[in-house]
C-alpha cells in the first residue's frame, strides 16, 4: 500500500522568510511518481511538479525548489523569499508506475501561513 | 480555454437521498478522476473514467458510482447519503489517463444533513 505523510500540520512565517514543507512517502512500486499540488482557499488543486522516481536531480523553478532524496523516501519542498501569496494548502502526492493512472495517493496537507 | 468545470458548487442533501455531480474536463482531455476530500485532510481516490468505462477505483463502497459521456463529460452519483458523505468533491481531468498530469476543478462541497 502507498502512504504519503506530511508532518506538519501548519506552519507560520513571516513573509521573506524560507519554509520547508517536508514529505516523506511508502511504496513497494519500483518506479512511481511524486507531485505536489497547492490548495489555495478557493478550492481547487494547482499542480505544482511531477517528479518520476528515476530522476532525483532536484528542481528549482523561480523561488520554488524541491529535494528528492530517494534513499530518505523524502520530497521535500522549499519557498525561498515567501510571500503572502503563497499562503495555502500544499499537498504532497504518490501515484505508482501508471502515472498517476492508478489514482493519486495524497499526504494529509500542510497549511502554510505567510505574515506580512 | 476553459479548465476543469464542476457543478453545482454547493450542495446540502439530506441523509438517505441521492446526489449527482458533474464534471466537464478541460479542453482535450478524455480522461476524469474524481476525489473525495473530508475537511482537514487530503483529497481520498475514488475512481477514474476513460473511454466511458470504469478504470480504476480506490476504497469506496458501491453507493459511490459514476458514469462519463461521449463527450468526456463526467457524473458522479451517491446513493443513500450518509452524514460522513459530507466532502468537497474534486473532479481531474487529463490525457490519456494522466500521462502529463492532472487538471483540478474547484469542486463541489457536499453536505449532508
Amino acid at each position: 500500500a502507498q502512504k504519503v505523510t506530511q508532518a506538519q500540520t501548519e506552519i507560520s512565517v513571516v513573509e521573506k522568510e524560507d519554509v520547508t514543507l517536508d514529505c516523506v512517502y511508502e511504496t513497494r512500486d519500483t518506479t512511481y511518481y511524486l507531485f505536489w499540488y497547492k490548495q489555495p482557499p478557493s478550492g481547487e488543486l494547482v499542480f505544482l511538479i511531477r517528479r518520476n522516481s528515476f530522476d532525483e536531480q532536484n528542481e528549482i523553478s523561480g523561488r520554488y525548489s524541491w529535494n528528492f532524496q530517494k534513499s530518505t523516501s523524502s520530497f521535500n519542498f522549499t519557498i525561498t523569499a515567501s510571500q503572502v501569496v503563497d499562503s495555502a494548502v500544499y499537498f504532497c502526492a504518490l501515484s505508482g508506475s501508471g502515472g498517476g493512472a492508478d489514482g493519486l495517493t495524497f499526504g494529509k496537507g500542510t497549511h502554510l501561513i505567510i505574515q506580512p | 480555454d476553459a479548465g476543469v468545470t464542476q457543478s453545482p458548487t454547493h450542495l446540502i442533501k439530506t441523509r438517505g437521498q441521492q446526489v449527482t455531480l458533474r464534471c466537464s474536463p478541460k479542453s482535450g482531455h478524455d480522461t476524469v478522476s474524481w476525489y473525495q476530500q473530508a475537511l482537514g485532510q487530503g483529497p481520498q481516490f475514488i475512481f477514474q473514467y476513460y473511454e466511458e468505462e470504469e478504470r480504476q477505483r480506490g476504497n469506496f463502497p458501491d453507493r459511490f458510482s459514476g458514469h462519463q459521456f461521449p463527450n468526456y463529460s463526467s457524473e458522479l452519483n451517491v446513493n443513500a447519503l450518509l452524514l460522513g458523505d459530507s466532502a468537497l468533491y474534486l473532479c481531474a481531468s487529463s490525457f490519456s489517463r494522466g500521462l502529463n498530469g492532472y487538471t483540478f476543478g474547484s469542486g463541489t462541497r457536499l453536505t449532508v444533513v
